[in-house]
C-alpha cells in the first residue's frame, strides 16, 4: 500500500538532547513537508521540500534541520536549540504544487 | 497573501442532527485548489475534498457535502445525519499558485451520543 510513514509514534527527549523524526514515503512525491502542530492549534510549516538536495525554511524553522538525499525521505531533526519542542509534528507529501497534500500519521514528541 | 477562516472554533451538536462547518477564504490568485481535512483523536490528517476554483459544483459524498461560492469565497462542509465517529478537528486549506497551502485554525467537532 502507498503511503506515508513517520516513527517513532511516541518520542521522549530529555532537554539538550537532538532528537531525529524519521518521515518516509512511497508515493513518488516530489514534495515534501513537515509541521508542527500543539494542542488546540493549527499547522505550523517547519519545512518543506520541493525536490532532492534542496528544502526551505518554513514559518517556524529555528531550533529544527532537516536533510533531503532521497525522494522517499525527509527526516527532521530537532535541536536543543529548539526551546519548546514538545509537540504534534506531522509530515507531509505531494506530488506536484496543485496537488492534494497528504499526511502521515505523526510523532508525538514530549521533552522530559 | 493567503488566509483562510475557520470562525467556529468548536461545536456541539447531539447525533443525527444536520451540522455544518464554515470555511471563508482570501486569495489574490485566479487559480487556487481548497480542501477540507479530517482530524480524528489519532492524529492523522485524512484527506476529504479538492476543489479547484473553475469548479463550482457542490459536491456530496454519502453524509457529506460541500458548498464551494466563489461570491463569498466560502467553501463550507455539512455533515447530515452526525455520527459519533464523526467527532474530530475539521480543517479547511487553500492552496493558490505555490507549494505550500494555508489551514485555516480548525473547527472542533463533538458528537454526543
Amino acid at each position: 500500500d502507498g503511503g506515508i510513514t513517520q516513527s517513532p509514534k511516541y518520542l521522549f527527549r530529555k532537554e539538550g538532547q537532538n532528537v531525529t523524526l524519521s518521515c518516509e514515503q512511497n508515493l513518488n512525491h516530489d514534495a515534501m513537508y513537515w509541521y508542527r502542530q500543539d494542542p488546540g492549534q493549527g499547522l505550523r510549516l517547519i519545512y518543506y521540500s520541493q525536490i532532492v538536495n534542496d528544502f526551505q525554511k518554513g514559518d517556524i524553522a529555528e531550533g529544527y534541520s532537516v536533510s533531503r538525499e532521497k525522494k522517499e525521505s525527509f527526516p527532521l531533526t530537532v535541536t536543543s536549540a529548539q526551546k519548546n519542542p514538545t509537540a504534534f509534528y506531522l509530515c507531509a507529501s505531494t506530488q506536484g504544487f496543485t496537488d492534494t497534500q497528504y499526511f502521515g500519521p505523526g510523532t508525538r514528541l514530549t521533552v522530559l | 497573501a493567503q488566509k483562510v477562516t475557520q470562525a467556529q472554533t468548536e461545536i456541539s451538536v447531539v447525533e443525527k442532527e444536520d451540522v455544518t462547518l464554515d470555511c471563508v477564504y482570501e486569495t489574490r490568485d485566479t487559480t487556487y485548489y481548497l480542501f477540507w481535512y479530517k482530524q480524528p483523536p489519532s492524529g492523522e490528517l485524512v484527506f476529504l475534498i479538492r476543489r479547484n476554483s473553475f469548479d463550482e459544483q457542490n459536491e456530496i459524498s454519502g453524509r457529506y457535502s460541500w458548498n464551494f461560492q466563489k461570491s463569498t469565497s466560502s467553501f463550507n462542509f455539512t455533515i447530515t445525519a452526525s455520527q459519533v465517529v464523526d467527532s474530530a478537528v475539521y480543517f479547511c486549506a487553500l492552496k493558490g499558485g505555490s507549494y505550500i497551502p494555508t489551514f485555516g485554525r480548525g473547527t472542533s467537532l463533538i458528537v454526543h451520543p
